[in-house]
């Protein structure tokens, strides 16, 4: 069966530490994937997209990258601050390009000072 | 001030009767979207539309309705057929089909007694 896996512990860790997020999937082939960032009772907000040809993509802090061979999708947020402390999404694209997302249920992040 | 919005944010009904959803884009999108958000689930696809006078069922449309008349409007509504309806529901939209990342509204959170 088709699978999006995220873990479902919180991940707590220390402010200036690097957070590392994973996302592993089974059974699809997604021409791209995307990260998004949710507050609590809150519209999850865009982050950043990932195609099946590029190995890692970085925006500021974040970085994220895609194994097509292993399934998975790293999502490291380096010099990690109180502020990043939310719940981080994972979407693939099942739709061949369509926009067409699966999304898995997320990983809570909490940010120590 | 561009965006999506969702009306109203907290909408409480009793068994049996339909209800509406409302979402608004002024972004001049194509694509929009319906999700359901239950706790420690994943969004999942309700409905979405392309463009306007079209749209698709997604993995979860039974007990759910749509129409896309304007480019800016994608009501849902949630009938009486639809056996759990108490949900976060948010909406979201994009450029278009495409490699695009998709915006969300801040949900409404709706409770059926």
């Amino acid at each position: 069966s088709q699978k999006i896996e995220q873990n479902s512990e919180a991940l707590n860790i220390q402010e200036g530490k690097t957070a590392t997020l994973t996302c592993n999937y089974t059974n699809y082939s997604p021409a791209y994937l995307q990260w998004y960032r949710q507050d609590p009772g809150r519209g999850p907000v865009f982050l950043l997209l990932i195609r099946e040809n590029e190995k890692e993509k970085r925006k500021e802090r974040l970085k994220v990258t895609f194994d097509t061979t292993l399934k998975q999708s790293l999502f490291h947020i380096t010099a990690s601050q109180p502020a990043d402390s939310a719940t981080y999404l994972c979407a693939l694209d099942v739709s061949g390009g369509y926009n067409k997302l699966i999304f898995g249920a997320g990983t809570r992040l909490a940010v120590h000072p | 001030d561009g965006g999506i919005t969702q009306s109203p944010k907290y909408l409480f009904r009793k068994e049996g009767q339909n209800v509406t959803l409302s979402c608004e884009q002024n972004l001049n999108h194509d694509a929009m979207y319906w999700y359901r958000q239950d706790p420690g689930q994943g969004l999942r696809l309700i409905y979405y539309s392309q463009i306007v006078n079209d749209f698709q069922k997604g993995d979860i449309a039974e007990g759910y309705s749509v129409s896309r008349e304007k480019k800016e409007s994608f009501p849902l509504t949630v009938t009486s057929a639809q056996k759990n309806p108490t949900a976060f529901y948010l909406c979201a939209s994009s450029i278009g089909t495409g490699k695009y990342e998709q915006y969300f509204g801040p949900g409404t959170r709706l409770t059926v007694t």
